[in-house]
């Protein structure tokens, strides 16, 4: 199956700075999903971007699926963007999930 | 904005004993998931299922496991006989009409085997 990697795994930084999350995937893909796990363990859906650009407020994500990678940005972080970000191709049968990239946010 | 929702939030059960998590997904979708975290680990994919049988499943959906659409509304996922590595939370998803599509998720079932 599609083998996924997110880099950095751990990621602390002061708020209000910004950041870039990288998701490399094996193979080629047809849907892309980024996720959110609050501390809670709810999975917020961020993005659905099995190619290109796309921005929603302070984040927006990037995938080139020719060269299998897919890139989150954070701008003026927030303490409540604390928590664990996933990459999630189709690669068939369901999503598969990278093992996340942990982010805290300072105050 | 609809959602899928789950029941319960939480659920406590011996060994070996069954176990039914509920999901109601976004009522006009066709596609719909399990997924189960095991605790400080990534999300794993179940099953998918469709037009009332299984699509898809991973080897970790093996006989134990078992979902059904008993109703218009409802997608169950059963455990028959739980093991303490069933322990984890277990997700719902759906899609409009194809496993291609954006996934929707539950907020998640904590189920804890003791």
């Amino acid at each position: 199956g599609i083998q996924v990697e997110q880099s950095p795994p751990d990621l602390i930084l002061q708020e209000g700075a910004n950041s870039t999350l990288r998701c490399n995937f094996s193979d080629s893909v047809n849907n892309l999903q980024w996720f959110h796990q609050n501390p809670w363990g709810q999975l917020i859906n961020l993005f659905y971007i099995p190619s290109g650009t796309k921005q929603n407020g302070r984040l927006s994500a990037t995938t080139v699926a020719t060269e299998r990678y897919s890139l989150l940005y954070i701008s003026s972080s927030q303490t409540t963007d604390s928590g664990v970000y996933f990459c999630a191709p189709y690669g068939g049968g369901g999503l598969t999930f990278g093992k996340g990239t942990h982010l805290i946010i300072q105050p | 904005e609809p959602e899928v929702t789950q029941t319960p939030s939480h659920q406590v059960t011996q060994m070996g004993q069954e176990v039914i998590l509920r999901c109601v997904p976004i009522s006009n979708h066709l596609y719909f998931y399990w997924y189960r975290q095991i605790l400080g680990q990534k999300v794993e994919f179940l099953v998918s299922f469709y037009n009332n049988e299984i699509s898809e499943k991973s080897e970790i959906f093996d006989d134990q496991f078992s979902v059904e659409r008993p109703d218009g509304s409802n997608f169950t996922l059963k455990i028959r006989s739980t093991k303490l590595e069933d322990s984890a939370m277990y997700f719902c998803a759906s899609s409009l009409w194809d496993r291609q599509e954006t996934q929707y998720f539950g907020p998640g079932t904590r189920l804890l085997v003791l």
